[in-house]
């Protein structure tokens, strides 16, 4: 099994639309979790961090639920530029220092 | 501010040939990532360094690989004996303090053995 698992992809959604991306990860003692966005032959950006209690930026909603090891990440009202692969990220317990990035999860949003 | 940057942005060589990738972090930032990312795939760890502290080493895929970073700044990750497999984006990233921050990542350096 991955250490970090993510929805295979690729996502076609019409712009306005909702849509939404899991992760799973299998190490119950990390201890933070970020998710990624990558566009095509550039580097990865933070897009935000995952808390426990949930979060919220903008069209953007994460959820973090420690017991199932499980993060998601919604998309509302899609736009076009948010096509892009979405890297689900997670850093290791107290005193690791190997981040993993899941394999990502590729989004197209058409007109 | 200035970001991570990496030098070369592209690298093309032959196979059997030593290679060097440079990694500037943003100043200030103690922690410094290398990855590789292959064609289509995710990022694969390669090595990690936090301030004076021995790496962690643990993701380099062979003992051609090898990183050093010099006065806790600059970082170079060496590619010995270049293999074909070897071809990809090496992607450097720097964070404030280790694991649980935010990581920045350079533009990467786009290897090609031919």
């Amino acid at each position: 099994r991955k250490e970090v698992e993510q929805d295979p992809g690729p996502f076609n959604v019409p712009e306005g639309a909702t849509v939404a991306f899991n992760c799973t990860y299998s190490n119950s003692a990390s201890q933070s979790f970020f998710w990624y966005r990558q566009d095509c032959r550039k580097e990865p950006k933070l897009l935000m961090s995952v808390y426990s209690s949930g979060n919220e930026d903008g069209r953007f909603t994460a959820q973090l639920n420690r017991a199932s090891q499980y993060i998601s990440l919604l998309i509302r009202d899609s736009k076009l530029s948010d096509s892009a692969t979405y890297l689900c990220v997670v850093s290791p317990s107290t005193g690791g220092f190997k981040t993993i990035f899941g394999a990502g999860t590729r989004l197209f949003v058409k007109a | 501010g200035a970001g991570v940057s990496q030098s070369p942005s592209n690298k093309v060589t032959e196979k059997g040939k030593d290679v060097e990738l440079r990694c500037d972090p943003i100043s200030g930032h103690t922690a410094l990532y290398w990855y590789r990312q292959s064609l289509g795939q995710g990022l694969e760890f390669l090595i990690y360094f936090q301030g004076n502290s021995a790496p962690d080493k643990s993701g380099l895929p062979s003992d051609r690989f090898s990183a050093e970073r010099t006065g806790g700044s600059v970082s170079t990750l060496t590619i010995q004996r270049t293999q074909q497999e070897d071809s990809a984006v090496y992607l450097c990233a720097s964070s404030l303090v280790s694991g649980q921050e935010t990581q920045y990542f350079g533009p990467g350096t786009r290897l090609l053995v031919l």
